[in-house]
């Protein structure tokens, strides 16, 4: 299996444009969810589906911040408009289990430079 | 409110030393505990996984702890290698699926 797949892997972009985060999770996994790394805050969750459907979005930093999952193998996070602050690397994982008890599966990330 | 530490923040060790890393958490209401190792530019991979009724597990060179009545949690790497050079973060599952990440310590070992 190629692992969780996010793009793109870096993107720059100018304050106050849209930018659109991609994840493909693992076949097969039935939960997925949305991270922020920064120096300042360390890892964060944004927003976690389960079979597609959000659970719980209350990680989400802003209404600028939005994320869907149009089906099991897609998920999208957009920002519109893009901050400067909105700069960190964004992670995609994935998990097996509906239960919470088995291990996330993290995607490389997408580093992300707003300025 | 659930908080994880870590201590120390950064690890410097000659190769060959076995090192331990702390993880403390402020609830023992949780249903996991996980630790994970994050290269430069890269995800997290998870090393060790212990459910809350469990009180440790191992794999190879790493064997974590885990005391929920103290919270509190140990990573050991026994003969410590350059290639563990990484950073390494404590996960705790409090309930449903939210994981609180610790800061991470970052380990350097020298050859």
């Amino acid at each position: 299996d190629a692992g969780v797949i996010q793009s793109p892997r870096h993107e720059v972009t100018e304050m106050g444009q849209e930018v659109t985060l991609r994840c493909k999770p693992i076949s097969g996994h039935n939960s997925l969810f949305w991270y922020r790394q920064t120096m300042m805050r360390g890892l964060e969750l944004l927003i976690y589906f389960n079979n597609n459907v959000p659970i719980d979005d209350s990680g989400m930093p802003e209404d600028r911040f939005s994320a869907k999952m149009p089906n099991a193998s897609f998920s999208t996070l957009k920002i519109q408009p893009s901050e400067p602050r909105d700069s960190a690397v964004y992670f995609c994982a994935s998990s097996p289990d509906s239960s919470g008890q088995e291990t996330q599966y993290f995607g490389p990330g997408t580093r992300l430079l707003v300025l | 409110k659930q908080e994880v530490t870590q201590i120390p923040a950064a690890l410097s060790v000659p190769e060959g030393e076995n090192l331990v890393l702390n993880c403390s958490f402020t609830d023992s209401a949780i249903y996991n505990l996980q630790w994970f190792r994050q290269d430069p530019g890269k995800g997290l991979t998870s090393l060790l996984l212990i459910q809350s009724s469990q009180r440790e597990q191992t794999s190879g060179r790493l064997n974590a702890s885990l005391d929920k009545s103290s919270g509190r949690s140990t990573l050991y790497i026994a003969a410590s290698q350059p290639g563990d050079s990484a950073t390494y973060l404590c996960a705790v599952r409090p309930g449903g699926f939210k994981t609180i990440f610790g800061a991470g310590t970052r380990l350097f070992v020298k050859a």
